[in-house]
């Protein structure tokens, strides 16, 4: 079974500052995937990455971007340049097999990003 | 694509009454869906995961008699709350995934108030 570990229960920062957000998950299966999901507070979930296990390199998409590390077991997410709209929970899930398989997820960041 | 609605979006009733809502994927057929449960400011916990056709399969501490889960069809699945009470009051969401897929595809939510 999976476990995921969100260390940071809520970060504050300034407009245009950037922000890493930290997950460190704990799995016996070889193969898995690694999900990230930002809440907003309208309650609904944003899909943001899927990462397999296998593939280890580190992915950009806009001001986004993941650092997977296998070897630390961590798939880190930060954001360039907030802006006040990033304001949300964040969280991160491992997953057995992929989106067929159920969701473990961690205890969730809250990010405030300050005018 | 693979958009999943859920209806009511928010609902109010009395104590002792059920609640039914409904997990729809509006675009695509969905082998498997599962309920969340979200208290305020804490994380997603999952209920149960249901497919098609046959009975659920809840998590350790989730009320089978309570909280009644079918999925009749690929694109239909209901969470009914059965004699209601406060304590049950919470933000409900569904997730599905495709019948071949990596990814879970979340519903906007249900957040049901007991009186």
């Amino acid at each position: 079974a999976q476990k995921v570990t969100q260390a940071q229960t809520e970060i504050s920062v300034v407009e245009k500052e950037d922000v890493t957000l930290d997950c460190v998950y704990e799995t016996r299966d070889t193969t898995y995937y690694l999900f990230w999901y930002k809440q907003p507070p309208s309650g609904e979930l944003v899909f943001l990455i899927r990462r397999n296990s296998f593939d280890e390199q580190n992915e950009i998409s806009g001001r986004y971007s993941w650092n997977f590390q296998k070897s630390t077991s961590s798939f880190n997410f930060t954001i360039t340049a907030s802006q006040v709209v990033d304001s949300a929970v964040y969280f991160c899930a491992p997953s057995d097999r992929g989106g067929s398989e159920k969701l473990v997820f961690g205890k969730g960041t809250k990010l405030t990003v300050n005018p | 694509g693979a958009v999943v609605s859920q209806h009511p979006s928010r609902v109010i009733c009395k104590s002792g009454t059920s609640v039914k809502i409904e997990c729809r994927s509006l675009d695509f057929q969905a082998t498997t869906m599962f309920w969340y449960r979200q208290f305020p400011k804490q994380s997603l916990m999952l209920m149960a995961t249901s497919n098609e056709g046959s009975k659920a399969t809840y998590e350790q501490g989730v009320e089978k008699d309570k909280f009644l889960i079918n999925h009749a069809s690929l694109t239909l699945s209901t969470l009914t709350v059965t004699s209601a009470h406060p304590e049950d009051s919470s933000f409900y969401i569904c997730s599905a995934g495709r019948t071949s897929g990596y990814e879970q595809y979340f519903g906007p939510g249900t957040r049901l108030t007991v009186t």
